[in-house]
């Protein structure tokens, strides 16, 4: 079955390591999508890709990088700039040439950092 | 710019009665709208989607929405609730102009009692 595959499922640093979150997909899509959830305040978008080897923004990218080397994978590394990064974090993938293409989400990443 | 207002973080009902989550948005083009599921330590699901064809769409789980332009609201609704549906629900929002990325709402809560 088609899918996204992220991993590891819980994740725990210590505070000032960078750490790297997975996420791989065998939909074929070329739109990849990393989503920060924090209780009370929805998903809020870190980063994006829309094709192989470039990326944009999103709306809380300072103290995150991404990377698109390959149309399947999308890591998100947690960099030790990032002020608060426990939280979940959630991968997605999408058509990118359609609008009414919806997302299709991995089962996330829960990270704890103490 | 789009944007998406879910009205009541936490929506609580009885078994068996009416499902209504309400979702209203903005935007200066024809919107593409989506309703999402979260079910705990989950990523998001794919409940229906609006994409210009019917007002009136029908989704998974007996879940149903219409669009409604002269309100700029697209509200979720089940006519029975049953105790699987508690979840966090989410409404999105894409326009047919720009990059394709979706906005989401807050979220709202289903809480369902027996």
């Amino acid at each position: 079955d088609g899918g996204i595959t992220q991993s590891p499922k819980y994740l725990f640093r210590k505070e000032g390591q960078n750490v790297t979150l997975s996420c791989e997909q065998n939909l074929n899509h070329d739109a990849m999508y990393w989503y920060r959830q924090d209780p009370g305040q929805g998903l809020r978008l870190i980063y994006y890709s829309q094709i192989v080897n470039d990326f944009q923004k999103g709306d809380i990218a300072e103290g995150y990088s991404v990377s698109r080397e390959k149309k399947e994978s999308f890591p998100l590394t947690v960099t030790s700039a990032q002020k608060n990064p426990t939280a979940f974090y959630l991968c997605a993938s999408s058509r990118a040439d359609r609008p009414n293409s919806p997302l299709h989400f991995g089962n996330g990443t829960r990270l704890t950092v103490t | 710019a789009q944007s998406v207002t879910q009205l009541g973080s936490h929506v609580s009902v009885s078994e068996g009665a009416l499902v209504l989550l309400r979702c209203n948005y903005s935007s200066s083009v024809p919107p593409y709208l989506f309703w999402y599921v979260q079910y705990p330590n989950q990523g998001l699901q794919l409940l229906l989607k609006y994409t210009s064809a019917a007002t009136l769409v029908k989704g998974i789980n007996d879940f149903e929405a219409e669009f409604k332009k002269s309100e700029t609201s697209f509200h979720l609704t089940k006519p029975s609730a049953h105790m699987s549906d508690a979840a966090e629900y989410f409404c999105a929002v894409t326009l047919s102009g720009g990059s394709y990325i979706p906005t989401f709402g807050r979220g709202t809560s289903l809480i369902v009692h027996p």
